[in-house]
This record gives C-alpha cells, sequence and structure tokens, in this order.
C-alpha cells in the first residue's frame, strides 16, 4: 500500500541544538503537509508544500520537498522547549489526492 | 466559532458492545475523515467523505462504519468493540479533499474491556 514513513521515531535534544525530521514515500505525492501535536493534544497544521524542491521557511522552521516530490524534510533551528511534540508530515499520493496518509511521527523531547 | 467537535472525550466500552462517536464541524467543510492514533504508528485513516452522501474507505476500515447526510456531521460507528480498538480516535475536516489543511478534532480516547 502507499506508506509514508518518518525518521526518526524519537529525539531528544538540548535547547539550543538543531533537529530534523525526514519524511518519504513509497509513491511521488501531490503535496505534502506537516502537522504538530503537542503531548496530549491534537495535531495541528504548520504548512504545505507543493512543488518540486520547494522550500518554505517559518521562522526557525525550514520545510522542503524534494525534487521527485517523494521526500521531505523539516528542520528545526536552535530548538526550544515550546518545540516539545510530535511532528508529522502527511501526504496525498498522486491518483488518490483525495486520501491524506499520516507519516508515522517523530517525537522530539527537548530539554534545558 | 467552534471548528470541528468531537463527543465524548473519553468512553470505556465492553467487548462485543457498540457505539457511536461523534463529529460536527461548523466550517462548511466538503472533506472530513477519521483517524485512528496509536503508539508508533502515526494517524491511520479509517474512512473519509468528499462530501455529504459520499463516503470511502481507508487504510484501516474494518469494524467501524460512518455516513454523512449531512455537511456538517460524520459520525463514526464501531459495531462490535473489541480489545484491538483501543486507540484515541482524531475526527478532522478540510475545506477542499485535495490541497487544504485538515483541522482536526479534540479527540475521543476509547478503551475496550
Amino acid at each position: 500500500g502507499q506508506q509514508v514513513m518518518q525518521i526518526p521515531q524519537y529525539q531528544h535534544v538540548q535547547e539550543g541544538e538543531d533537529f530534523t525530521t525526514y519524511c518519504n514515500s513509497s509513491t511521488t505525492l501531490s503535496n505534502i503537509q506537516w502537522y504538530k501535536q503537542r503531548p496530549g493534544g491534537h495535531p495541528v497544521f504548520l504548512i504545505q508544500l507543493v512543488k518540486s524542491g520547494e522550500v518554505k521557511k517559518q521562522k526557525r522552521l525550514t520545510f522542503q520537498f524534494g525534487e521527485a516530490k517523494k521526500n521531505s524534510s523539516l528542520h528545526i533551528t536552535a530548538t526550544q522547549t515550546t518545540d516539545v511534540g510530535t511532528y508529522f508530515c502527511a501526504g496525498r499520493h498522486t491518483g488518490t489526492a483525495s486520501k491524506l496518509t499520516f507519516g508515522t511521527g517523530t517525537r522530539l523531547q527537548v530539554t534545558l | 466559532n467552534a471548528g470541528v467537535t468531537q463527543t465524548p472525550k473519553f468512553q470505556v466500552l465492553k467487548t462485543g458492545q457498540s457505539m457511536t462517536l461523534q463529529c460536527a464541524q461548523d466550517m462548511n467543510h466538503e472533506y472530513m475523515s477519521w483517524y485512528r492514533q496509536d503508539p508508533g504508528m502515526g494517524l491511520r485513516l479509517i474512512h473519509y467523505s468528499v462530501g455529504a452522501g459520499i463516503t470511502d474507505q481507508g487504510e484501516v476500515p474494518n469494524g467501524y462504519n460512518v455516513s454523512r447526510s449531512t455537511t456538517e456531521d460524520f459520525p463514526l460507528r464501531l459495531l462490535s468493540a473489541a480489545p484491538s480498538q483501543t486507540s484515541v480516535y482524531f475526527c478532522a475536516s478540510s475545506y477542499s479533499p485535495s490541497n487544504t489543511e485538515a483541522f482536526f478534532g479534540q479527540g475521543t480516547r476509547l478503551t475496550v474491556v
């Protein structure tokens, strides 16, 4: 089936360190979204990428969509304790654009 | 503006019982979906709907039914609860099925004993 995998599953960093999570799809994606879920909360939309090779920034967060539209990454510069949570990518596979398939998620823990 | 409202927030069921998880949105979104979240497995799509009267299966539809009689409501029915259905369930909606952000409800934590 159409799968979206994320690595790492878990990362623990000290405040101020950088963090990156990677998302890989088994098939080409028409677009990819990123969500953040705080502990005990629900997923909240961060951004959507549509074009091959697209790069978008939100303050300390940088999102990339691969040239082949099968992978994506989220990089956080100088993490803060407010960045704690689980980050999910979610993609729509070409041909089944109405289904939003979520990745397995990366849980980020930030300590002082 | 309430967004996406799910009820109940918590539920304990006995094996074999049936129940309906409610989901309502007030944003006039066409697309609605149900996910279950289990540790280490992300969010898996159960069923989705691209508009009133139209539903389709996601990745893990077995044991669940849905209907979409109105744009606002998208209930999820568990026909005969099993311990494997213990999970956190999220309902989501979006304006369009193909390229807009999904808004999630607060979730329902279901335990089947």
